[in-house]
């Protein structure tokens, strides 16, 4: 099966640093990769849409500043939370669609837990 | 307003029973719909989808249903065992390039 990895799995950061998690596939190339976030006891969030070599699609309500994603390569997606607070923290997870599929099937990464202190 | 509904948050059943497991949607122009399992502090995984046309897809002790009629699915695990016990997200899409639209997932327990 097709693996998507992220990294890194869990990440600590004062306030006001930023921080950058990767999103790669191991196996297929992925012309569109997502982003979600996942708070405790809700669904998974779609923030943006990433898109290979073109500006990120980003939802309503989701602050393209302050998540700068980058998709700079067939099988690497990089979120950036840029300036984090506290409430930022979160879990980060991306998924991957293999090039020319048109079954809807995702492949997730295994996620990454941020903590903002 | 969400377009893919999935009302019970929790769900335990005994070991051997049959698990039940459903979604419902209000978007008529979702054509494809997917379930995924997800594990704490794990990313979700793919378990079984269904295209619009088929009203059943089945693979080993999964199996999903699809009413259009109704705008509801279900998925059927039978018989349950305790490593079944995760949160199950139903998914549904609308077009081969559309994005999956997620329910709120529901946690299943199979206790032994």
């Amino acid at each position: 099966g097709a693996v998507v990895s992220q990294h890194p799995s869990r990440v600590i950061c004062k306030s006001g640093t930023s921080v950058k998690i990767e999103c790669r596939s191991l196996d297929f190339q992925a012309t569109t990769m997502f982003w979600y976030r996942q708070f405790p006891k809700q669904s998974l969030m779609l923030m943006a849409t990433s898109n290979e070599g073109s500006k990120a699609t980003y939802e309503q309500g989701v602050e393209k500043d302050k998540f700068l994603i980058n998709h700079a390569s067939l099988t690497l997606s990089t979120l950036t939370v840029t300036s984090a607070h506290p409430e930022d923290s979160s879990f980060y997870i991306c998924s991957a669609r293999r090039s020319g599929d048109h079954t809807g099937e995702l492949f997730f990464g295994e996620g990454s837990r941020l903590t903002v202190l | 307003d969400q377009q893919v509904k999935q009302n019970s948050p929790s769900l335990s059943v005994q070991e051997g029973r049959i698990s039940i497991l459903n979604c419902d949607y209000t978007n008529s122009m979702f054509d494809y719909f997917l379930w995924y399992k997800k594990y704490p502090a794990e990313g979700p995984t793919f378990l079984i989808s269904i295209s619009s046309i088929k009203d059943k897809n089945e693979d080993g002790r999964f199996t999903v249903f699809l009413n259009k009629s109704a705008k509801h699915l279900s998925l059927h695990i039978v018989p349950s065992q305790p490593g079944d016990s995760a949160v199950y997200f139903c998914a549904a899409k609308r077009g081969s390039q559309g994005n999956l639209i997620f329910g709120k997932g529901t946690k299943l327990s199979v206790k032994p």
